[in-house]
């Protein structure tokens, strides 16, 4: 089955400063590669998608890159803020034509954004 | 919110109980789905169904048990034989067809082995 690797677990930049979250998958069918953010004591909530037919894709100040040659796709955040400060989760779905797939997820990477 | 529901928010279960988790949508997606959450662990698959009447086992089945008699709902039962069920779960649903595929989750219930 899927696999995604994600990291780095934590990260702490400063306000301003670019967030870079990096995150593999294993099973090369998978073609559907959402972003998650969780505040604390809440639900994830989708915050960016992209889908294996694209390379990029961009909202305002949140990016996503997708490589799928290497597997793995980044999620960039520029221009920080205190708001931003989240565990963040990537995931990875298969094909509606690979069947049964479910959505897969990393670990989360807890970002910080100091004032 | 959202369109899923989970109840209740917090559980409190004595051990050696089996407690039941309710999980309903509204939203007429095939797709649940039953995650656990612990610190450092980030989201891991307890079962998932895409249709009504299947399921499937995911990464850490064991000591749980679901339903899926109607697509609303997906309810997941902790069972005694979970050792650490202590934890925050997470209900998901999704449509899961090619062009749209996004999937949202329930407020979490909060259970606690007292």
């Amino acid at each position: 089955g899927e696999n995604v690797e994600q990291h780095p677990s934590t990260l702490s930049v400063q306000e301003g400063d670019s967030a870079v979250i990096k995150c593999t998958y294993s099973d090369s069918a998978s073609n559907y590669f959402p972003w998650y953010k969780q505040e604390l004591g809440k639900r994830p909530q989708l915050i960016i998608d992209i889908r294996s037919n694209v390379g990029e894709k961009k909202d305002q100040r949140i990016a996503v890159t997708l490589n799928k040659t290497a597997k793995h796709f980044s999620l960039h955040i520029t221009e920080t803020q205190p708001e931003d400060s989240a565990v963040y989760f990537c995931a990875a779905l298969g094909g509606y034509s690979s069947g049964n797939t479910p959505l897969v997820f990393g670990k989360g990477t807890r970002l910080s954004v100091i004032a | 919110d959202g369109g899923i529901t989970q109840s209740p928010k917090y559980l409190f279960r004595k051990e050696g109980q089996n407690v039941t988790l309710s999980c309903e949508q509204n939203l007429n997606h095939d797709a649940m789905y039953w995650y656990r959450q612990d610190p450092g662990q980030g989201l891991r698959l307890i079962y998932y169904s895409q249709i009504v009447n299947d399921f499937q086992k995911g990464d850490i089945a064991e000591g749980y048990s679901v339903s899926r008699e109607k697509k609303e709902s997906f309810p997941l039962t902790v069972t005694s034989a979970q050792k650490n069920p202590t934890a925050f779960y997470l209900c998901a649903s999704s449509i899961h067809r090619e062009s749209d595929t996004e999937a949202f989750f329930g407020q979490g219930t909060r259970l606690t082995v007292v």
